[in-house]
């Protein structure tokens, strides 16, 4: 079974300020996918990121940075000084599976999520 | 570029109607998802179906059913309604190859379900 852990429920931050919303997961599957998606008020899931189990590098894009740590089993998100239009609810998510063969169609399992707040 | 189409965006329900959700994945795309997502709650997953089959599923009730078409879109059937059933349905599509590891799900804009 898999499980994605965000034990940050909400988190508040003036303006500028960097952030990182932590997410634990666990499944046991030797390959995997992994999810970062942002939910505005408007409802919408946005898509911010995938990483594959296979790759442990870094990445960034502009003000974002995700730190993937297969030891710990963590994907952490990392916002650099933040924006009010960064507000919105961020979602971890986890797809156990990588098909290499067609077919397989496994649903995304997803964290809590963590209500993130900018003040301006 | 073309994106996931949900129709209705807005549904408006008394307790024990019936509802029907419908998805229109993105061109090529072959392989659909459903998933409910309650006020304040993460998305569930609840079913998926590959070339018209279904592949995979995860909590849907036994009111709901689901299928997909020749042309690949999706309708998800909701009866007996309950208040508990008024949640945002996303549904999501992806594109299997074989021998291609890439198994993104693109999400649609989801229906809003209210039951009153």
């Amino acid at each position: 079974a898999q499980k994605v852990t965000q034990a940050q429920t909400e988190i508040s931050v003036v303006e500028k300020e960097d952030v990182t919303l932590d997410c634990v997961y666990e499944t046991r599957d030797t390959t995997y996918y992994l999810f970062w998606y942002k939910q505005p008020p408007s409802g919408e899931l946005v898509f911010l990121i995938r990483r594959n189990s296979f790759d442990e590098q870094n990445e960034i894009s502009g003000r974002y940075s995700w730190n993937f740590q297969k030891s710990t089993s963590s994907f952490n998100f990392t916002i650099t000084a933040s924006q009010v239009v960064d507000s919105a609810v961020y979602f971890c998510a986890l797809d156990p599976t990588i098909t290499y063969s067609g077919g397989g169609a496994d649903g995304l399992t997803f964290g809590k999520g963590t209500h993130l707040i900018i003040q301006p | 570029a073309a994106g996931v189409i949900q129709s209705p965006r807005h549904l408006i329900k008394e307790k024990r109607e019936t509802a029907t959700l419908k998805c229109y994945p993105i061109p090529r795309h072959d392989t659909v998802y459903w998933y409910q997502q309650g006020p304040g709650q993460d998305p569930q997953f609840l079913i998926s179906f590959y070339e018209k089959m279904q592949s995979d599923k995860g909590s849907i009730p036994d009111r709901f059913s689901a299928q997909q078409f020749s042309d690949y879109h999706s309708e998800l059937n909701m009866s007996s309604l309950e208040l508990g059933d008024s949640a945002l349905y996303f549904c999501a599509s992806s594109v299997t190859v074989g021998g291609n590891p890439y198994n993104e799900q693109f999400f649609g804009p989801g229906t809003r379900l209210t039951v009153l």
